[in-house]
């Protein structure tokens, strides 16, 4: 079974100012791992994932992620925020094999202040 | 061109009464996916169909839920005897191929339901 952990519900931050979201994850396979974002009254939509290869993972909206296998860790960065990054961050995993299911963290919440 | 689309897009019926959400996958997928997002929490996994068979229905809570999708393209999840606790956004995806992560889920907008 796979879990994800995100410790941070609501992350406030000034605009222009460095974000970290961060991101923990349990599995007992191997999984992929995925960056949602949720804009309001809006779907899911995939920020970036991580397959394989390099562990620095970049997305969309200046947005990138980097794979920590030994500290089991995907956590997401932004150098320099907009107000319109407001919105709920997802964390997710799947696994490689077998079921293509995605496990979801809680979210984490960023408010961009201006 | 068009992406996933879900109706309605918000249902609010009493305790007691049955409930059918519909989801329109983009043209094409093959996968389609039903999660459930109650308030505060992430999207939890319901069921999972290639083509027209239910590939995985591991995270249907019980019997009250039940999904189909006849044709290999719209679905709907149907919930019998709705209850309080079932109170959520019912969020679809779907995805070309359906095979693990290398496939991209693309999400819907949701249903909100509301079981008074």
């Amino acid at each position: 079974a796979q879990s994800v952990t995100q410790l941070d519900s609501q992350v406030p931050v000034f605009e222009e100012a460095p974000v970290e979201l961060r991101c923990n994850y349990s599995s007992s396979v191997s999984v992929y791992l995925f960056w949602y974002v949720q804009y309001p009254n809006q779907g899911l939509q995939l920020l970036l994932k991580y397959l394989s290869g390099s562990t620095l993972v970049k997305g969309i909206n200046g947005f990138e992620a980097e794979f920590n296998k030994s500290q089991t860790s995907f956590h997401l960065r932004k150098p320099s925020v907009h107000i319109s990054d407001t919105a709920e961050y997802f964390c997710a995993v799947s696994a490689r094999t077998g079921a293509n299911n995605l496990f979801f963290g809680t979210g984490t919440r960023l408010t961009v202040i201006p | 061109g068009a992406g996933v689309s879900q109706t309605p897009s918000n249902k609010v019926t009493e305790k007691g009464k049955y409930v059918e959400l519909r989801c329109d996958p983009i043209s094409g997928h093959t996968a389609l996916y039903w999660y459930r997002q109650s308030l505060g929490q992430g999207p939890e996994f319901l069921i999972y169909f290639q083509g027209t068979g239910a590939a995985d229905d591991s995270g249907l809570p019980n019997d009250r839920f039940f999904a189909v999708r006849p044709e290999g393209s719209v679905s709907t999840l149907k919930i019998q005897r709705t209850e309080r606790g079932d109170s959520a956004v019912y969020l679809c995806a779907s995805s070309l191929r359906g095979t693990g992560g290398t496939d991209t889920q693309y999400f819907g907008p949701g249903t909100r339901l509301t079981v008074l």
